[in-house]
């Protein structure tokens, strides 16, 4: 099992141009999170699904929008980057019951200039 | 407001030193209180999860403990390899979301 799977690993971008970051889970799954990682900052909360078809704002939502059309995926979409979006991100999914754990994928750094 | 705060930020121990990690919360009812393990360049590792005060788990050499304030992680006799930086997250009860701390990065050395 790759556990969560995060695509691309790195990304470059200019001012103004778009992208998706891709977060797959092969665990079945409902919850999913996208968190961005700033040094000092620590792990905030950008959107999370509680299900296929779901999503919701967390913590710092401006400026990125989610979907969640199939229950392995849960897509992180920025518009028009900027450089405050300069950040890491990771994707977690979470295993409700015992333990409430989060599997974390391996992270996207992302570079806006 | 939900908050968590975790201090030392930074703590160098050497092996066998052992030490105790803080993990101080606000929170309007508190569901789960959680720690990770974060290595380098990678994603945050599972490594607890306490519910109530009074609570303990323990794991090789880490043992996590909880009161209604704050959470504790003790190492014990820590080798080079337990450095990373560990990470504290609360969930507030009726919520789905998740509260962390900025970290504490430990190093053990030789």
């Amino acid at each position: 099992n790759a556990g969560v799977t995060q695509t691309p690993k790195f990304r470059v971008l200019k001012t103004g141009q778009s992208m998706t970051l891709l977060c797959a889970q092969d665990m079945n799954h409902e919850y999913m999170y996208w968190y961005r990682q700033d040094p000092g900052m620590g792990l905030r909360l950008i959107h999370y699904s509680v299900g296929e078809g779901t999503t919701a704002k967390g913590e710092v939502p401006d400026g990125y929008n989610v979907s969640r059309l199939k229950k392995q995926n849960f897509l992180l979409g920025l518009e028009s980057a900027a450089p405050s979006q300069t950040s890491v991100y990771f994707c977690a999914a979470l295993e409700r019951g015992a333990g409430d754990t989060q599997y974390f994928g391996p992270g996207t750094r992302l570079t806006v200039l | 407001e939900d908050q968590v705060t975790q201090s030392p930020e930074a703590l160098r121990l050497q092996e066998g030193e052992s030490s105790s990690l803080n993990c101080s919360y606000t929170v309007s009812g508190l569901r789960g209180l959680f720690w990770y393990r974060q290595d380098p360049g990678k994603g945050p590792e599972f490594l607890f999860t306490l519910y109530s005060a009074g609570e303990e788990k323990e794991k090789e050499r880490l043992k996590a403990t909880l009161t209604k304030k704050e959470s504790f992680l003790h190492i014990t006799a820590p080798k080079p390899e337990d450095s990373a930086t560990y990470l504290c997250a609360v969930q507030a009860s009726g919520t789905y979301k998740y509260i962390f701390g900025t970290g504490t990065r430990l190093k053990v050395l030789a």
